[in-house]
C-alpha cells in the first residue's frame, strides 16, 4: 500500500510569486491534514479536511494560504503571494477513524518551501 | 490550549547506551499523548502512544515511554540504542475531548555514535 505522499520534494521561489503544494493521501482515508515546521522549530498544525470539507483551519497563517481538497481525494496548499516567513517544511498527513479508536496519522516526507 | 516541551534539542550516545528523551505537556483537559521519529528524507512515523490505563507503554523498534500525570511528562526511553535509532524525535499531544489537533514539541535530535 503506497503511503502518503507530497509533491514537489523542495520548491524554491522568489517572494511574492505563487507556489502550489500537492498532497496524495493513503487510499481510503477520510482525514487529511496539513502542518508546517518553521526553521526547526515545533510542527504546526495548520489545517484539517474531512474528505473535502474544512473541519478545522484554525492553524492557517493568514489568507495568502488556500487549502483546497476537491472530491475528497488529493489536497492542494497554495501560498499567494509568498513571504520570506512561509518558508519551511509542509507536511500533509492523513488517517481513518474507526469507531471508538482514536486515528492514527501518517506522514508524508515534507514538501520544503524556501522563498528568497 | 496545550503545549509540548521537548527538554533536549540534542542527544548525543555512544551505540549500545541508554537513552532518554524528555518530555513535558500543559494541557487545561486531558490529553493523548504521543511520541514519533523522523529519520532522514522521510515522513514522521508512530512510535508509541498512550491512550488510557498502564502509565507504561511499548512501542515498535524497542522504546518505551511513561506517562506521569502529576509532573505531566511523558519521556522516551530505550535501554540500548543503535546506530540505526539516529534520528529526530517529536513528542506531540491531542485533547481526549474530541477534536484532531495534534501540538506537537519542537523535537529532539538524537545522535548515535559507534
Amino acid at each position: 500500500e503506497a503511503g502518503v505522499t507530497q509533491f514537489p520534494s523542495h520548491s524554491v521561489i522568489e517572494k511574492g510569486q505563487t507556489v502550489t503544494l500537492r498532497c496524495d493521501p493513503i487510499s481510503g482515508h477520510d482525514n487529511l491534514y496539513w502542518y508546517r515546521r518553521v526553521m526547526g522549530k515545533e510542527i504546526k498544525f495548520l489545517l484539517h479536511f474531512v474528505k473535502e470539507s474544512k473541519q478545522d483551519e484554525s492553524g492557517m497563517p493568514n489568507n495568502r494560504f488556500l487549502a483546497e481538497r476537491t472530491g475528497g481525494t488529493y489536497s492542494t496548499l497554495k501560498v499567494q503571494p509568498a513571504e520570506l516567513e512561509d518558508s519551511g517544511v509542509y507536511f500533509c498527513a492523513s488517517s481513518q477513524v474507526l469507531a471508538g479508536a482514536v486515528d492514527t496519522q501518517y506522514f508524508g516526507p515534507g514538501t520544503r518551501l524556501t522563498v528568497l | 490550549a496545550q503545549s509540548v516541551t521537548q527538554l533536549d534539542s540534542q542527544v548525543p550516545v555512544f551505540e549500545e547506551a541508554p537513552v532518554e528523551l524528555r518530555c513535558n505537556y500543559s494541557s487545561s483537559v486531558s490529553v493523548y499523548l504521543f511520541w514519533y521519529v523522523q529519520y532522514p528524507n522521510q515522513g514522521l512515523q508512530l512510535l508509541l502512544k498512550y491512550l488510557s490505563g498502564s502509565t507504561l507503554v511499548k512501542g515498535i523498534n524497542g522504546f518505551e515511554a511513561e506517562f506521569n500525570k502529576s509532573q505531566t511528562s511523558f519521556h522516551l526511553r530505550k535501554p540500548s540504542v543503535h546506530i540505526s535509532d539516529t534520528a529526530e524525535y517529536f513528542c506531540a499531544v491531542r485533547p481526549n475531548t474530541g477534536g484532531f489537533k495534534t501540538i506537537f514539541g519542537a523535537g529532539t535530535r538524537l545522535f548515535v555514535k559507534a
